[in-house]
Parts: structure tokens; C-alpha cells; sequence
């Protein structure tokens, strides 16, 4: 199994909802990432973690909350979000945070804040 | 943190002929890269990777080049089709998994 499952696959959410992203493997990967793509732009990197814990967090407004409550699940828990927040979010993971290996992505959850 | 870029955002070709895409990094600690493809409304996929011990590698119809004199890799994919058509990013394990700008592909048929 190399996948990577999000869910849901779109969500429409209003500014004042609270809403959450979840992201599972099942390839033993301890090394999980979120990140946000706007339409025409790369993904940009949100967070990282590493063994469950949260090694790279850069710069992300505390309306995005991460949480890994184990090494095969991540969240991404969503408050008061504003329509600029509005883009594709990808999850992914890796065998361990910088190892020579792959990550390998899911196919992201469309989001639409309104 | 440093970067990983390319050169060129966008690409042309004719069905059939030779694509190279290209891509410099800064951090010349870097050992380990990827070039991702992206279809449009999908997860970026796994083309193919390179260690900095290597300066070519080969794949099904893709090579990668690695240039670490100059800090440079490139893409090439030989023959290209139209299902080729897509953003080809590469990406830098040595950075965490950032990826530079990308470079859209369209074959002409």
C-alpha cells in the first residue's frame, strides 16, 4: 500500500466554522507534511512532522491548527478561516524527515472558504 | 530557508520531440532530488530521484542531469506524449520536501 489518503476530497466552509482535513498511510512513514497550493503556484510547505511531533511549523496563522495523534494519522483542524485561505491542500509523508526517499502525496482536499 | 527553483515556468513542445526542464538549487549540502509531475487537480506523483553521488540517472523515457559544480539538475524526457502535459516541479529531501516554482509542460499534438 503507497497511498496517501485525504479526506474529505472537496470542502466548503464558512468563516466562522470550525472543519478538519485528515490525512492517513499506512507505510510505516514517521515523517509527515502538509501543505497549501494556490491555482499556478507550487505547494508551499505548512508543517512538518517527525515522529508524531511537530518539527517545522513556518510561519502558519494559528487559524490552521496540525495535529498527528499517531504515526499513520494527521489533521489539520480549521477555525476562522478567511476566503484568501481558499486553495488545495496537500498532505504527504516520507519514510523519516530528511531521508533520501520519496514522499509520496495524496490528492489533496479542494478547499473553499466563503 | 535556501531554495530550489526553475528556470523556466512554462514549456512547448511538439508530440514526439525531446522536453528539458530545468531546475538550481542553493544549498549545496543537498544530497538527495526528486522531480515531481502534477495533472491538474491531482497530488504531485514520483517521476524519478537522484543522489548527489550520482550525475545522471535513468529512468522509462525520463533521465535527470546533476550538476553540482554549477547546482543544477534537469529533466529530460524523451519522445513526449500528450499525456506528458502537466507541472513538473522539483523538490529537495535535504530541504524538507520544499519545491521550487515548476514548470508547466504542453504537448502539442
Amino acid at each position: 500500500d503507497t497511498e496517501v489518503t485525504q479526506t474529505p476530497k472537496h470542502l466548503v466552509m464558512g468563516m466562522t466554522n470550525k472543519k478538519s482535513l485528515k490525512c492517513e498511510q499506512h507505510m510505516g512513514h514517521r515523517a509527515m507534511y502538509w501543505y497549501k497550493q494556490k491555482a499556478k503556484k507550487p505547494p508551499e510547505l505548512m508543517f512538518v512532522y517527525s515522529y508524531e511531533k511537530l518539527s517545522i511549523n513556518e510561519s502558519v496563522p494559528s487559524r490552521f491548527s496540525p495535529e498527528c495523534p499517531n504515526s499513520s494519522l494527521l489533521n489539520l483542524h480549521l477555525h476562522a478561516l478567511q476566503p484568501e485561505d481558499s486553495a488545495l491542500y496537500l498532505c504527504a509523508s516520507s519514510l523519516y524527515r530528511d531521508s533520501d526517499t520519496e514522499a509520496f502525496f495524496g490528492q489533496g482536499t479542494r478547499l473553499t472558504v466563503v | 530557508g535556501e531554495s530550489v527553483g526553475l528556470h523556466l515556468p512554462t514549456l512547448s513542445v511538439q508530440e514526439g520531440d525531446n522536453s528539458i526542464i530545468n531546475c538550481a538549487y542553493s544549498n549545496s549540502a543537498s544530497d538527495y532530488f526528486i522531480w515531481y509531475k502534477q495533472e491538474s487537480g491531482k497530488g504531485p506523483q514520483f517521476i524519478i530521484d537522484i543522489r548527489s553521488n550520482m550525475d545522471k540517472r535513468q529512468g522509462q523515457r525520463v533521465t535527470v542531469l546533476l550538476n553540482k559544480t554549477v547546482k543544477h539538475l534537469s529533466l529530460q524526457i524523451a519522445a513526449t506524449q500528450p499525456g506528458d502535459s502537466a507541472v513538473y516541479f522539483c523538490a529537495d529531501t535535504g530541504n524538507d520536501m520544499r519545491f521550487g516554482a515548476g514548470t508547466r509542460l504542453t504537448v502539442k499534438p
